[in-house]
């Protein structure tokens, strides 16, 4: 069965500072994996996406995110936050084919500090 | 633009009663689901479609049933609510295929209190 682990529930950042989420995943074929963004009392957003091809993926807000196979990871990276980042973030990994449903990491609490 | 949207953003209901959640999409996509959220444990997958009157069961179905008798609304329908499933529910939707695929978009939210 596939699996998401976010190892870190909460993280502090100083604005302006850079930040990386880790992500780590099992799964036993190349994965879909996505990473989703919710503000407070908000629905989740799509920040960027990997299905195949260049390994680094840009995503909206100034967000990126690699894959490394040899590690099972996909870590999400931005090299300065900002206030409007605070947010709880998610790392999803998707079946091959068909239609199934995402399985999340239990998500990760980014504060930012002025 | 994308848009999902569910038909209460709160909700309080007694122990005992049946609820029905909505959603509905304007992307016509064929794939919808509904998972619940809570602290600590992120997002659990309840139920998805693949097309209309088709539901199959995600990780944590029991307690819940779904309705998909159009295209564009998925129903959650918890028939007879505990305190247990005092939760935020998320319903999503995504076109099927492989450069669409699982790339989900979702609704607000519904914060569901049961007493």
């Amino acid at each position: 069965a596939q699996s998401v682990t976010q190892p870190d529930i909460h993280i502090t950042v100083s604005e302006g500072a850079s930040l990386e989420l880790r992500c780590n995943y099992s799964y036993g074929a190349t994965p879909y994996l996505f990473w989703y963004v919710q503000s407070p009392g908000q629905g989740l957003q799509l920040l960027l996406k990997y299905f195949s091809g260049d390994t680094l993926v840009q995503g909206i807000k100034g967000f990126e995110a690699e894959f490394k196979r040899s590690q099972s990871s996909f870590n999400l990276r931005k090299p300065s936050v900002h206030w409007s980042d605070a947010a709880e973030y998610f790392c999803a990994v998707g079946a091959v084919g068909g239609a199934d449903g995402l399985t999340f990491g239990k998500g990760t609490h980014l504060i930012i500090q002025p | 633009d994308v848009k999902v949207t569910q038909s209460s953003r709160y909700l309080v209901k007694r122990t005992g009663e049946k609820v029905f959640l909505e959603c509905v999409q304007d992307m016509d996509h064929e794939n919808m689901f509904w998972y619940r959220q809570d602290p600590g444990l992120g997002l659990r997958l309840i139920y998805f479609s693949y097309d209309v009157k088709m539901k199959e069961k995600g990780d944590i179905p029991e307690g819940y049933s779904v309705s998909r008798e159009k295209k564009e609304r998925f129903s959650l329908i918890l028939e007879s609510a505990s305190t247990n499933q005092t939760s935020m529910y998320l319903c999503a939707s995504s076109l099927p295929g492989p450069l669409q695929m699982e790339t989900q978009y979702f609704g607000p939210g519904t914060r569901l209190l049961v007493l």
